[in-house]
């Protein structure tokens, strides 16, 4: 079955820090696709990225840059010097294909706090 | 653009009472899901559609029912309410059923509906 983990439940940084999020998945499939999404105290969720099993480029979007590595089964996601604005839950995610068609299996998420 | 609308965003019941939550896309997604959101636990597949008129269960759908009579609404009801049924539900969509040549499709989410049963 597939399934994400998301061993931080929360962390708790001074803005400025750089700060690591870690997921290790789960799966049988060849193919497949990560996500990292984000969620606020608004309560939305918010998409960050999408990487398929084959792309094991890493990904920079400003201060977010994310580490893919297949030998691992992670998809690891880093805040370069971390702003209050940063505070979120962020959720891991790992696409699931059956009979043609597609679900996320999500993780537990990790609460971060950016502390001015 | 609207996007994913759930109404309502609050609400308040008594066990064993029933309701019904809305969810409705104006992007022509022909996939619609329901998820729930508790402390520690994540987001967990309820139901989802893969088209009108089409409905399958997910990883946490006893209690629950749901109905996608047009493309556009995805219904959530609770037929009798209990307390282990307070959460968070997360309504969202997407373009296409299966893979497309892009890749995994992203969801799309409502903003969210927060139910308590007392």
């Amino acid at each position: 079955a597939q399934k994400v983990t998301q061993a931080q439940t929360e962390i708790s940084v001074v803005e400025k820090e750089d700060v690591t999020l870690d997921c290790v998945y789960e799966t049988r499939d060849t193919t497949y696709y990560l996500f990292w999404y984000k969620q606020p105290p608004s309560g939305e969720l918010v998409f960050l990225i999408r990487r398929n099993s084959f792309d094991e480029q890493n990904e920079i979007s400003g201060r977010y840059s994310w580490n893919f590595q297949k030998s691992t089964s992670s998809f690891n996601f880093t805040i370069t010097a971390s702003q209050v604005v940063d505070s979120a839950v962020y959720f891991c995610a790992l696409s699931e294909e059956k009979g043609g068609s597609e679900k996320l299996v999500f993780g537990k998420g990790t609460k971060l706090t950016v502390n001015p | 653009n609207a996007g994913v609308t759930q109404t309502p965003k609050f609400r308040v019941l008594k066990t064993g009472q029933s309701m019904t939550l809305l969810c409705a896309q104006d992007m022509n997604h022909e996939y619609m899901y329901w998820y729930r959101q508790d402390p520690g636990m994540g987001l967990r597949l309820i139901h989802y559609s893969v088209g009108e008129g089409t409905t399958a269960k997910g990883e946490v759908p006893d209690g629950y029912n749901v109905s996608r009579l047009k493309k556009q609404n995805f219904l959530l009801g609770l037929e009798s309410a209990a307390p282990s049924q307070t959460s968070v539900y997360f309504c969202a969509s997407s373009y296409t059923p299966g893979r497309t040549s892009s890749g995994a499709n992203v969801l799309t989410f409502g903003a969210g509906s927060r139910l308590t049963v007392l």
